[in-house]
């Protein structure tokens, strides 16, 4: 079992819709959780990230955290084209590590 | 502006040469990291530094080597002895706090090709 799953995708959805990305992770020691967006040919950007289970919004964007079952999801509400891109869940292990998921391609469709 | 900064942006490279990857920051953040991403795939762990002087293996370290003589400072080099080095090398940093781990800033990234 990896680490830190997330589906490949792609993951396509239309202008204006919700996006939901789901990532399930094997340690439960894990406290911190991290979403990235990547463009394609460019480096990982930070849009999220939550500590505490529940829901956490900024924007279009919120968060969701479940130790219990051991998922963190993202929505994106009102999807954008701009919002086409790969996102990577990230999980922490132990005080000095990211586990990084292998990414989600998101697709927007105008 | 406060950021991070890698160079080149692309490096070429003969198999069998060694070869050094800038990463520098000003965002005085105590801990910084260098991973390997492949085509359609994650980031990989090479090496972490949570301290001048002092750096950790990450999952993948073998044919990499570091050094952190300075806060802002964390080259990475390739050598010789990585068996498939061709990948999009990135650095990252990120503050220190006691008690947990806090989210890393990234870099623009190196790709490396060798051939």
């Amino acid at each position: 079992q990896k680490e830190v799953e997330q589906n490949s995708g792609p993951l396509s959805v239309p202008e204006g819709a919700i996006a939901s990305l789901n990532c399930t992770y094997s340690d439960r020691g894990s406290q911190s959780f991290f979403w990235y967006r990547q463009y394609s040919g460019k480096s990982p950007e930070l849009i999220m990230f939550i500590y505490s289970n529940g829901d956490k919004e900024d924007g279009r964007f919120t968060a969701q955290l479940n130790k219990a079952s051991q998922y963190v999801s993202l929505l994106i509400r009102d999807s954008q084209p701009s919002d086409s891109a790969t996102y990577l869940c990230a999980v922490s292990q132990g005080a000095q590590k990211l586990v990084f998921g292998q990414g989600t391609r998101l697709t927007i469709n105008p | 502006d406060g950021g991070i900064t890698q160079s080149p942006k692309y490096l070429f490279r003969k198999e069998g040469q060694n070869v050094t990857l800038s990463c520098e920051q000003n965002l005085n953040h105590d801990a910084m990291y260098w991973y390997r991403q492949d085509p359609g795939q994650g980031l990989r762990l090479i090496y972490y530094s949570q301290i001048v002087n002092d750096f950790q293996k990450g999952d993948i370290a073998e044919g990499y080597s570091v050094s952190r003589e300075k806060k802002e400072s964390f080259p990475l080099t390739v050598t010789s002895a990585q068996k498939n080095p061709t990948a999009f090398y990135l650095c990252a940093s990120s503050p220190s706090r006691a008690g947990g781990l806090y989210e890393q800033y990234f870099g623009p990234g190196t790709r490396l090709t060798v051939t």
